[in-house]
C-alpha cells in the first residue's frame, strides 16, 4: 500500500513562529500536494509539486512556501504563522501526471496557532 | 474559478436503504472524477473513480457520470452505519491537481 506520512498529528505554535510541516511518501510518486481543510470551505490547494525542486502555486499560496529537495519529501513552510492559518493540513501524492488514479492522503496535521 | 458543488447535508438514510450523493461541476472540460470518504477526524480515502459517461459499480457503490449535464453521483446500496461519513466529490479539470467539493455528510441510522 502507498503510504503518505505526515510527521505530526497535532501541532500548537505561536503567532509569528516559522512552522515546518513534513510529508514523506514511499511509492516513488512524482506528484505531491498540500491542502488545508476548513469547515464549510472544504479542501483548498496550497501548493503542489510534480518533480524534485519544482513547485506550483495552488489556490491559496499566500503566507506559505514549500520545499522539495528529494522526490519522497514535500515540506510546507509557514513563514510567520498567524491565527488564520489554524487548520487541518493534508498532504497527498499521486503517480499520474494528470491525476488519474486519484490521491493518497496522509493522516493530516491539525495545526493551532495561538 | 472552477467549482464543484455538493449538498452539505446531513443526508440521513435508514440502514439498508440506498444513499444517493450528488455533485455538479463547472468546468465542461473535466476528464476524471473521484469520490472520497472521510470519517470524522480522519483523512479522505479514495473509494471510486469514473472517467466516462455511464455507471461504474464496485461492490455496494455505484458512480454515475453525465458529462453533458456536468453531474456525477454516488449511490450506496444497502447502507450501513459504518458508511456514516462525509463524502467528497473531486474533479480533475486538466493537469495534476483536483478541485474538491465541500462534501456531503451522510448519516445512516440503525
Amino acid at each position: 500500500d502507498v503510504k503518505v506520512t505526515q510527521s505530526s498529528r497535532y501541532l500548537v505554535k505561536r503567532t509569528g513562529e516559522k512552522v515546518f510541516l513534513e510529508c514523506v511518501q514511499d511509492m516513488d510518486h512524482e506528484n505531491m500536494f498540500w491542502y488545508r481543510q476548513d469547515p464549510g470551505l472544504g479542501l483548498r490547494l496550497i501548493y503542489f509539486s510534480y518533480d524534485v525542486k519544482m513547485k506550483e502555486k495552488g489556490d491559496i499560496p499566500e503566507g506559505y512556501s514549500v520545499s522539495r529537495e528529494k522526490k519522497e519529501r514535500f515540506s510546507l513552510i509557514l513563514e510567520s504563522a498567524s491565527t488564520n492559518q489554524t487548520s487541518m493540513y493534508l498532504c497527498a501524492s499521486s503517480s499520474s501526471p494528470w491525476g488519474g488514479g486519484g490521491y493518497t492522503f496522509g493522516s493530516g496535521t491539525r495545526l493551532t496557532v495561538v | 474559478q472552477k467549482e464543484v458543488e455538493q449538498n452539505s447535508g446531513p443526508l440521513s438514510v435508514p440502514e439498508g436503504a440506498i444513499a444517493s450523493l450528488n455533485c455538479t461541476y463547472s468546468d465542461r472540460g473535466s476528464q476524471s472524477f473521484f469520490w472520497y470518504r472521510q470519517y470524522s477526524g480522519k483523512s479522505p480515502e479514495l473509494i471510486m473513480s469514473i472517467y466516462s459517461n455511464g455507471d461504474k459499480e464496485d461492490g455496494r457503490f455505484t458512480a454515475q457520470l453525465n458529462k453533458a449535464s456536468q453531474y456525477v453521483s454516488l449511490l450506496i446500496r444497502d447502507s450501513q452505519p459504518s458508511d456514516s461519513a462525509t463524502y467528497l466529490c473531486a474533479v480533475n479539470p486538466g493537469g495534476q491537481n483536483f478541485v474538491f467539493g465541500p462534501g456531503t455528510r451522510l448519516s445512516v441510522l440503525p
